[in-house]
Protein backbone atom coordinates (compact mmCIF):
# COMPACT_ATOMS: atom_id res chain seq x y z
CA UNK A 1 0.00 0.00 0.00
CA UNK A 2 1.10 3.75 -0.36
CA UNK A 3 1.34 5.93 2.08
CA UNK A 4 2.62 9.82 2.07
CA UNK A 5 4.45 11.85 4.64
CA UNK A 6 4.45 15.23 5.36
CA UNK A 7 6.45 16.05 8.62
CA UNK A 8 5.84 20.10 8.83
CA UNK A 9 2.05 21.09 9.30
CA UNK A 10 3.09 24.71 9.19
CA UNK A 11 5.94 26.21 7.00
CA UNK A 12 6.27 30.19 8.33
CA UNK A 13 8.34 32.18 6.07
CA UNK A 14 9.16 35.66 5.14
CA UNK A 15 7.93 37.00 1.15
CA UNK A 16 10.43 36.88 -1.47
CA UNK A 17 12.22 34.16 0.62
CA UNK A 18 12.81 30.56 -0.69
CA UNK A 19 10.64 27.87 0.64
CA UNK A 20 10.83 24.04 0.83
CA UNK A 21 7.61 21.97 1.60
CA UNK A 22 8.88 18.21 2.74
CA UNK A 23 7.22 15.34 1.31
CA UNK A 24 7.92 11.51 1.72
CA UNK A 25 6.21 8.65 -0.01
CA UNK A 26 6.29 5.05 0.68
CA UNK A 27 5.38 2.41 -2.10
CA UNK A 28 6.43 -1.32 -3.35
CA UNK A 29 5.51 -0.06 -6.88
CA UNK A 30 6.24 2.62 -9.08
CA UNK A 31 4.35 5.86 -8.65
CA UNK A 32 3.19 8.83 -10.01
CA UNK A 33 3.41 11.86 -7.22
CA UNK A 34 1.61 15.26 -7.27
CA UNK A 35 1.51 18.50 -5.33
CA UNK A 36 -1.77 20.13 -4.94
CA UNK A 37 -2.50 23.39 -3.43
CA UNK A 38 -5.56 24.34 -1.37
CA UNK A 39 -6.43 28.45 -0.82
CA UNK A 40 -8.68 29.36 1.84
CA UNK A 41 -12.47 28.10 1.27
CA UNK A 42 -11.61 26.57 -2.00
CA UNK A 43 -11.50 23.53 -3.68
CA UNK A 44 -8.13 21.42 -4.54
CA UNK A 45 -6.00 22.82 -7.63
CA UNK A 46 -3.20 20.71 -9.10
CA UNK A 47 0.07 22.42 -8.79
CA UNK A 48 2.22 19.92 -10.66
CA UNK A 49 2.58 15.96 -11.43
CA UNK A 50 5.52 13.64 -11.97
CA UNK A 51 4.76 10.72 -13.72
CA UNK A 52 8.20 9.61 -15.44
CA UNK A 53 11.30 11.15 -17.18
CA UNK A 54 12.88 14.37 -16.21
CA UNK A 55 13.36 13.99 -12.35
CA UNK A 56 12.89 17.96 -11.96
CA UNK A 57 9.49 19.10 -12.77
CA UNK A 58 8.09 22.42 -12.98
CA UNK A 59 4.47 23.38 -11.92
CA UNK A 60 2.42 26.79 -11.81
CA UNK A 61 3.18 30.06 -9.84
CA UNK A 62 6.17 29.15 -10.27
CA UNK A 63 6.62 26.07 -7.99
CA UNK A 64 8.76 22.71 -8.97
CA UNK A 65 9.46 19.52 -7.16
CA UNK A 66 12.47 16.90 -7.32
CA UNK A 67 11.48 12.75 -7.50
CA UNK A 68 14.37 11.22 -5.40
CA UNK A 69 13.23 7.82 -6.03
CA UNK A 70 16.47 6.77 -3.22
CA UNK A 71 14.82 8.93 -0.76
CA UNK A 72 11.55 8.29 -1.49
CA UNK A 73 11.23 12.23 -1.46
CA UNK A 74 9.29 14.30 -3.97
CA UNK A 75 9.84 18.25 -1.90
CA UNK A 76 8.31 21.06 -3.51
CA UNK A 77 10.78 24.22 -3.63
CA UNK A 78 9.66 28.04 -4.49
CA UNK A 79 12.84 30.53 -4.83
CA UNK A 80 11.06 33.25 -3.82
CA UNK A 81 7.79 33.71 -2.38
CA UNK A 82 4.64 35.99 -2.52
CA UNK A 83 1.63 36.42 -0.05
CA UNK A 84 -0.47 35.04 -2.26
CA UNK A 85 1.07 31.87 -2.06
CA UNK A 86 -0.22 31.41 1.19
CA UNK A 87 -2.13 28.28 1.06
CA UNK A 88 -2.54 24.37 2.46
CA UNK A 89 -0.07 22.05 0.04
CA UNK A 90 -0.78 18.55 -0.33
CA UNK A 91 1.40 15.81 -1.62
CA UNK A 92 -0.16 13.20 -2.96
CA UNK A 93 0.59 9.82 -4.09
CA UNK A 94 -1.25 6.80 -6.79
CA UNK A 95 0.23 3.79 -8.08
CA UNK A 96 -0.80 0.02 -8.45
CA UNK A 97 -4.59 1.10 -7.03
CA UNK A 98 -4.90 3.69 -9.55
CA UNK A 99 -6.13 6.00 -6.75
CA UNK A 100 -4.91 9.41 -4.95
CA UNK A 101 -3.48 8.93 -1.34
CA UNK A 102 -2.84 12.11 -0.12
CA UNK A 103 -0.99 13.54 3.02
CA UNK A 104 -2.25 15.91 5.90
CA UNK A 105 -1.06 18.80 4.13
CA UNK A 106 1.59 21.39 5.28
CA UNK A 107 0.38 24.95 5.82
CA UNK A 108 2.57 27.78 3.99
CA UNK A 109 2.18 31.01 6.04
CA UNK A 110 3.88 34.15 4.36
CA UNK A 111 4.83 36.62 6.07
CA UNK A 112 5.11 40.23 4.96
CA UNK B 1 -16.70 26.89 -17.07
CA UNK B 2 -15.91 23.33 -17.19
CA UNK B 3 -15.06 21.47 -14.19
CA UNK B 4 -16.91 19.82 -11.01
CA UNK B 5 -19.87 21.29 -9.64
CA UNK B 6 -20.78 20.61 -5.87
CA UNK B 7 -24.05 21.32 -3.96
CA UNK B 8 -24.76 22.63 -1.73
CA UNK B 9 -21.97 24.50 -0.35
CA UNK B 10 -22.60 25.12 3.33
CA UNK B 11 -25.47 23.18 5.32
CA UNK B 12 -26.32 22.34 8.95
CA UNK B 13 -28.14 18.90 9.76
CA UNK B 14 -29.62 17.91 12.76
CA UNK B 15 -28.28 14.17 14.34
CA UNK B 16 -30.16 11.61 12.77
CA UNK B 17 -31.40 13.90 9.58
CA UNK B 18 -30.21 12.70 5.75
CA UNK B 19 -29.11 14.48 3.06
CA UNK B 20 -27.71 13.83 -0.42
CA UNK B 21 -24.62 16.42 -1.38
CA UNK B 22 -24.57 16.43 -5.26
CA UNK B 23 -21.68 16.42 -7.58
CA UNK B 24 -21.61 16.46 -11.38
CA UNK B 25 -19.04 17.14 -13.74
CA UNK B 26 -19.17 18.16 -17.68
CA UNK B 27 -15.68 16.88 -18.77
CA UNK B 28 -17.03 13.01 -19.89
CA UNK B 29 -15.33 11.52 -16.92
CA UNK B 30 -15.34 8.37 -16.23
CA UNK B 31 -13.99 8.44 -12.87
CA UNK B 32 -15.38 10.26 -9.89
CA UNK B 33 -14.56 9.62 -6.53
CA UNK B 34 -15.57 11.47 -3.32
CA UNK B 35 -13.10 12.69 0.00
CA UNK B 36 -13.95 14.16 2.69
CA UNK B 37 -10.93 16.76 4.72
CA UNK B 38 -10.84 17.27 8.61
CA UNK B 39 -8.67 19.43 10.03
CA UNK B 40 -5.14 18.25 10.23
CA UNK B 41 -5.81 14.89 8.42
CA UNK B 42 -5.53 15.13 4.86
CA UNK B 43 -8.31 14.03 2.59
CA UNK B 44 -9.61 10.69 3.15
CA UNK B 45 -11.07 8.95 0.12
CA UNK B 46 -15.01 7.25 0.70
CA UNK B 47 -16.16 5.61 -2.26
CA UNK B 48 -15.36 6.11 -5.79
CA UNK B 49 -16.58 4.97 -9.10
CA UNK B 50 -15.41 4.26 -12.34
CA UNK B 51 -18.12 4.57 -14.62
CA UNK B 52 -21.92 4.80 -14.64
CA UNK B 53 -23.26 2.18 -12.30
CA UNK B 54 -20.03 0.90 -10.95
CA UNK B 55 -19.44 2.27 -7.60
CA UNK B 56 -16.29 0.97 -4.73
CA UNK B 57 -15.97 1.90 -1.46
CA UNK B 58 -12.47 4.05 -0.40
CA UNK B 59 -11.12 4.53 3.49
CA UNK B 60 -13.85 5.71 4.94
CA UNK B 61 -17.10 4.24 3.77
CA UNK B 62 -19.17 3.47 6.69
CA UNK B 63 -22.32 6.01 7.08
CA UNK B 64 -22.46 6.98 3.75
CA UNK B 65 -23.75 5.57 0.36
CA UNK B 66 -23.42 6.82 -3.50
CA UNK B 67 -24.93 5.64 -7.11
CA UNK B 68 -24.02 6.31 -10.46
CA UNK B 69 -26.78 6.31 -12.87
CA UNK B 70 -24.96 8.32 -15.00
CA UNK B 71 -21.44 9.65 -16.09
CA UNK B 72 -21.92 13.29 -15.37
CA UNK B 73 -23.46 12.73 -11.46
CA UNK B 74 -22.34 11.49 -8.45
CA UNK B 75 -24.24 12.05 -5.26
CA UNK B 76 -23.13 11.13 -1.50
CA UNK B 77 -25.65 10.01 0.43
CA UNK B 78 -25.74 10.48 4.11
CA UNK B 79 -28.20 8.33 5.63
CA UNK B 80 -28.87 9.18 9.18
CA UNK B 81 -26.12 11.71 10.16
CA UNK B 82 -23.73 11.88 12.76
CA UNK B 83 -21.44 14.68 14.56
CA UNK B 84 -18.31 12.16 13.62
CA UNK B 85 -19.77 13.66 10.10
CA UNK B 86 -18.81 16.97 10.07
CA UNK B 87 -16.50 17.74 7.73
CA UNK B 88 -15.24 19.84 4.17
CA UNK B 89 -17.02 17.19 1.74
CA UNK B 90 -14.80 17.06 -1.84
CA UNK B 91 -15.65 15.75 -5.20
CA UNK B 92 -13.52 14.89 -7.93
CA UNK B 93 -12.92 13.33 -11.31
CA UNK B 94 -10.58 12.09 -13.32
CA UNK B 95 -10.11 11.20 -17.23
CA UNK B 96 -8.99 7.88 -17.42
CA UNK B 97 -7.52 4.93 -14.92
CA UNK B 98 -5.62 5.98 -12.55
CA UNK B 99 -4.55 9.28 -11.59
CA UNK B 100 -1.98 10.56 -14.08
CA UNK B 101 -3.71 13.26 -15.48
CA UNK B 102 -4.51 14.64 -12.14
CA UNK B 103 -8.11 14.98 -10.80
CA UNK B 104 -10.45 18.18 -10.82
CA UNK B 105 -11.97 19.01 -7.50
CA UNK B 106 -14.90 20.59 -7.13
CA UNK B 107 -15.25 23.59 -4.34
CA UNK B 108 -16.25 21.45 -1.37
CA UNK B 109 -19.50 21.39 0.75
CA UNK B 110 -19.31 22.08 4.47
CA UNK B 111 -21.49 20.12 6.49
CA UNK B 112 -21.99 20.52 10.40
CA UNK B 113 -23.86 17.90 12.22
CA UNK B 114 -25.12 19.11 15.78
Amino acid sequence: AQSVTQLDSQVPVFEEAPVELRCNYSSSVSVYLFWYVQYPNQGLQLLLKYLSGSTLVKGINGFEAEFNKSQTSFHLRKPSVHISDTAEYFCAVSGATNKLIFGTGTLLAVQP
Amino acid sequence: NAGVTQTPKFRILKIGQSMTLQCAQDMNHNYMYWYRQDPGMGLKLIYYSVGAGITDKGEVPNGYNVSRSTTEDFPLRLELAAPSQTSVYFCASSYSRGSNYGYTFGSGTRLTVV
